[in-house]
């Protein structure tokens, strides 16, 4: 079984400050990794994720995840943050191989301060 | 190109009661996953569908149950509903590869 730990529940950040959202993944076989963005009343969108290759992976918004096999991690940084970042991140774990259900953290809201 | 659609937005109903949710996937997606989140969680796997067959389950009981249609769309079901059940029911559209779901916005279902 697959599991995800989201460590923080909360993350108050001031604007333009850099921030990290802490995220570890338990599993037995080889994963994927995702985080996902979730404003308000909506759905959740896809913000980046990592299938194999470079451990860094980078979404068009500066946001920015590396997997760290050993640590079973996927930390979620972005080194200056807007108002409009403000939101709920999931992140989540898929054994690979497809065919899979994927698993959600229980998330990480992230308050920026003007 | 549109995304995943669900039907209805909001939805209130009584205990025991019977509800039925709708969702189109994006285009050119095959697989189609609900998702149940209760406010401040994250969303907890309930099954997927592909080809027209439940391909995967989570831990939910039999009061839940789905259907995937021949144009990939799915309807979740869900039966004798308990105040628990009121959540945000999320739709998930993917290929068959999983890498990576299309969410729509959800179906707010409150139980009365």
């Amino acid at each position: 079984a697959q599991s995800v730990t989201q460590l923080d529940s909360q993350v108050p950040v001031f604007e333009e400050a850099p921030v990290e959202l802490r995220c570890n993944y338990s599993s037995s076989v080889s994963v994927y990794l995702f985080w996902y963005v979730q404003y308000p009343n909506q759905g959740l969108q896809l913000l980046l994720k990592y299938l194999s290759g470079s451990t860094l992976v980078e979404s068009i918004n500066g946001f920015e995840a590396e997997f760290n096999k050993s640590q079973t991690s996927f930390h979620l940084r972005k080194p200056s943050v807007h108002i409009s970042d403000t939101a709920e991140y999931f992140c989540a774990v898929m054994n690979s191989g497809g065919y899979q259900k994927v698993t959600f953290g229980t998330g990480t809201k992230l308050q920026v301060i003007p | 190109d549109a995304g995943v659609t669900q039907s209805p937005t909001h939805l209130i109903k009584t205990r025991g009661q019977q509800v039925t949710l709708r969702c189109s996937p994006k285009s050119g997606h095959d697989t189609v996953s609900w998702y149940q989140q209760a406010l401040g969680q994250g969303p907890q796997f309930i099954f997927q569908y592909y080809e027209e067959e439940e391909r995967q389950r989570g831990n939910f009981p039999d009061r839940f149950s789905g259907h995937q249609f021949p144009n990939y769309s799915s309807e979740l079901n869900v039966n004798a509903l308990l105040l628990g059940d009121s959540a945000l029911y999320l739709c998930a559209s993917s290929l068959d590869d999983g890498y990576g779901y299309t969410f729509g916005s959800g179906t707010r279902l409150t139980v009365v």
